[in-house]
């Protein structure tokens, strides 16, 4: 069975600072993906990225940055120079490898609720 | 290129009743996958369709259905709805293959059973 553990519930930072959220998952699968999503106020899941379990290459993305360690089975997320914009809930996902016959679902962690306040 | 798209986005029904909610995927993209979220679970895969068949179920009661149209729009059903049914239902569409698993979130539908 696959799970995902968010264990931070709620951060609260101030404007400017570095912030990162915790993400470790558990598999069998030696192929799979791990996924961080943004979800704001509104409701609706942004995609911010996906790394498949056999790129281990931490990879940055303006203030956003990941860092995938298999070792530990974590997956972190980092906010650099954090900014009022960025308070939403952010979740990690783990899903299998995709299969053609039965297709693939998303494990959710719990959720981190990021506050950044001015 | 439009995202994805849920209607309504609000609900209000009462015990017992059932209710339909519908979902219209990125174009092109073929498989459609439904979430509830709800503050005590957490968000939850109830089902994925691709070219109008089930392809995969999470573990929800059967008063869960869903179907999809030859156009991959989906529509989800719960019949007999409970309190505990009030929640956040998420409808997700993606590609195939390698871009498969980047599934793209609709707003939304949010149901209060009363």
């Amino acid at each position: 069975a696959q799970k995902v553990t968010q264990a931070q519930t709620e951060i609260s930072v101030v404007e400017k600072e570095d912030v990162t959220l915790d993400c470790v998952y558990e598999t069998r699968d030696t192929t799979y993906y791990l996924f961080w999503y943004k979800q704001p106020p509104s409701g609706e899941l942004v995609f911010l990225i996906r790394r498949n379990s056999f790129d281990e290459q931490n990879e940055i993305s303006g203030r956003y940055s990941w860092n995938f360690q298999k070792s530990t089975s974590s997956f972190n997320f980092t906010i650099t120079a954090s900014q009022v914009v960025d308070s939403a809930v952010y979740f990690c996902a783990l899903s299998e490898a995709y299969e053609e016959t039965s297709g693939s679902r998303l494990t959710f962690g719990e959720g981190t609720q990021l506050t950044v306040n001015p | 290129k439009a995202g994805v798209t849920q209607t309504p986005r609000y609900l209000i029904k009462t015990r017992g009743q059932q209710v339909t909610l519908s979902c219209s995927p990125i174009s092109g993209h073929r498989s459609v996958s439904w979430y509830q979220q709800t503050p005590g679970q957490g968000l939850q895969f109830l089902f994925e369709y691709f070219s109008e068949t089930q392809r995969n179920k999470g573990n929800f009661p059967g008063r869960f259905s869903g179907r999809q149209f030859s156009n991959s729009r989906s529509e989800m059903n719960v019949s007999t709805l409970e309190l505990g049914d009030s929640a956040l239902y998420l409808c997700a569409s993606s590609g195939e293959g390698t871009s498969y698993n980047e599934q793209f979130f609709g707003p939304g539908t949010r149901l209060t059973v009363l």
